[in-house]
């Protein structure tokens, strides 16, 4: 089975401008999580999608957005970027039968924002 | 709210040796699940072992063993036989509802 991917891997912005970052989770996942690594605060969980619906969300304000497709792909979008949005975010899949609970990470994608 | 704490930020090993990473957590529930990551520098965080709190046995894959003590809320990491690919930052993480990580160790394998 392929694992989870993340496009893009890479992105520059600007302050001010959005941008949305997508995750294909693992064949038959349905969950998918999104999660922000920055070497000061670490890994910081944003929110699970299961199904189509936010299943669960972290302590982040409401530029952060995300959304499920019925194929279980996953798009995060980041609204008015910040310099402290500089981070790698990190999908992560879930839903392997009799290992619901237990997350696959993709790749990330580092954000640079100037 | 749960935590994971990681008191060990970095470690080194001989090759071919045998390490331990702490890790302890804070919950009052007890059901549960706990993890090991590991993520090589400029690559891709890896599973390395999980364990469900309501099983005692410990969880072991090859070289890589825990140490879980339910009642001290403690997770240890035990890594035999230490390899240079072995080298990574090390992840402790605590499963509810989501997942909350630990701050991380650095390990350091010495050829």
């Amino acid at each position: 089975k392929a694992g989870v991917t993340q496009t893009p891997r890479y992105l520059i912005k600007t302050r001010g401008q959005q941008v949305t970052l997508s995750c294909s989770p693992i064949s038959g996942h349905r969950s998918v999580s999104w999660y922000q690594q920055t070497p000061g605060q670490g890994l910081q969980f944003l929110f699970e999608y299961f199904s189509e619906t936010q299943r669960n969300k972290g302590n982040f304000p409401g530029r952060f957005s995300g959304r499920q497709f019925s194929n279980s792909r996953s798009e995060m979008n980041v609204s008015t970027l910040e310099l402290g949005d500089s981070a790698l975010y990190l999908c992560a899949s879930s839903g392997e039968r009799g290992r619901e609970e237990t997350q696959y990470f993709g790749p990330g994608t580092r954000l640079l924002v100037l | 709210a749960q935590t994971v704490t990681q008191s060990q930020p970095e470690m080194s090993v001989q090759e071919a040796e045998t390490v331990t990473l702490s890790c302890t957590y804070d919950t009052s529930e007890s059901d549960y699940y706990l993890f090991w990551y590991k993520q090589p520098p400029s690559r891709q965080m890896i599973l390395v072992i999980r364990q469900e709190a309501y099983k005692q046995q410990n969880a072991t894959e090859n070289r890589f063993s825990v140490n879980f003590q339910k009642a001290a809320k403690s997770f240890s990491l035990k890594i035999s036989d230490s390899q240079l690919g072995d080298a990574a930052m090390y992840f402790c993480a605590y499963r509810r509802l989501w997942v909350v990580f630990g701050q991380g160790t650095r390990l350091t394998i010495n050829p």
